[in-house]
């Protein structure tokens, strides 16, 4: 199975400041197509998790444009810039490349 | 509107099974895979299985393969997954998801069913 290692966040985070997220896989997540099959996921608390990203850098429809995703084939990262209180949560990454679709751990975002 | 309904909570008792559904609106299941998600109290998200409810093939974590079964009925738009042999680590939220058209991600969440396995 493809691990997801998630990195953690120097919580709190000032609001208005921005904040990333990094995730690394076990195993390049770059189809033969060329797209990186590597997802972003908030779970606002008490909430189900909301679709954020996908293709390492696509934006959900409807997610604010203040969320941007980069990486290579194995190192991602979460960008949210001006974070406010909404963004609070715990955000998985997800490798869509193949079965199992494996999670990371997820990093929580606090806001100061 | 897209809406997936699951029932909020189940309890079950060691060594029985407990039915969970997610009953799809707004989207005909035919056209994408219903998968299954659940979280440990206080922890992370794992992936269970996944449907094609369009011809009833599906896929399981390894883990998952004697625990879990996944069924959809096209006719109630609806996706099942049944838990077996429950035991107290069993006790979790289950979240059913579903992919949107051409989107490589769960668009879609359920509320979540919380399974509670206790005697």
């Amino acid at each position: 199975d493809i691990v997801m290692t998630q990195g953690a966040l120097p919580n709190p985070v000032p609001s208005g400041e921005s904040a990333s997220i990094t995730c690394q896989s076990s195993k390049s997540l770059l189809h033969s197509n060329g797209k990186t099959y590597l997802n972003w996921y908030l779970q606002r608390p008490g909430q189900s998790p909301q679709l954020l990203i996908y293709w390492m850098s696509t934006r959900a429809s409807g997610v604010s444009d203040r969320f941007s995703g980069s990486g290579s084939g194995t190192d991602f990262t979460l960008k949210i810039s001006s974070v406010e209180a909404e963004d609070v949560g715990v955000y998985y990454c997800q490798q869509f490349l193949e079965y199992p679709n494996t999670f990371g751990a997820g990093t929580k975002l606090e806001l100061k | 509107e897209v809406q997936l309904q699951q029932y909020g909570a189940e309890l079950g008792k060691p060594g029985t099974s407990v039915k969970l559904s997610c009953k799809v609106s707004g989207y005909n299941i035919r056209s994408t895979y219903m998968h299954w998600v659940n979280q440990r109290p206080g922890k992370g998200l794992e992936w269970i299985g996944r449907i094609d409810p369009a011809n009833g093939n599906t896929i399981y974590a390894e883990k998952f393969k004697s625990k879990a079964t996944l069924t959809a009925d096209t006719s109630s738009n609806t996706a099942y997954m049944q838990l077996s042999q429950l035991k107290s680590d069993d006790t979790a939220i289950y979240f059913c998801a579903m992919q949107a058209t051409r989107v490589p991600g769960f668009a879609y969440w359920g509320q979540g069913t919380l399974v509670t396995v206790s005697s």
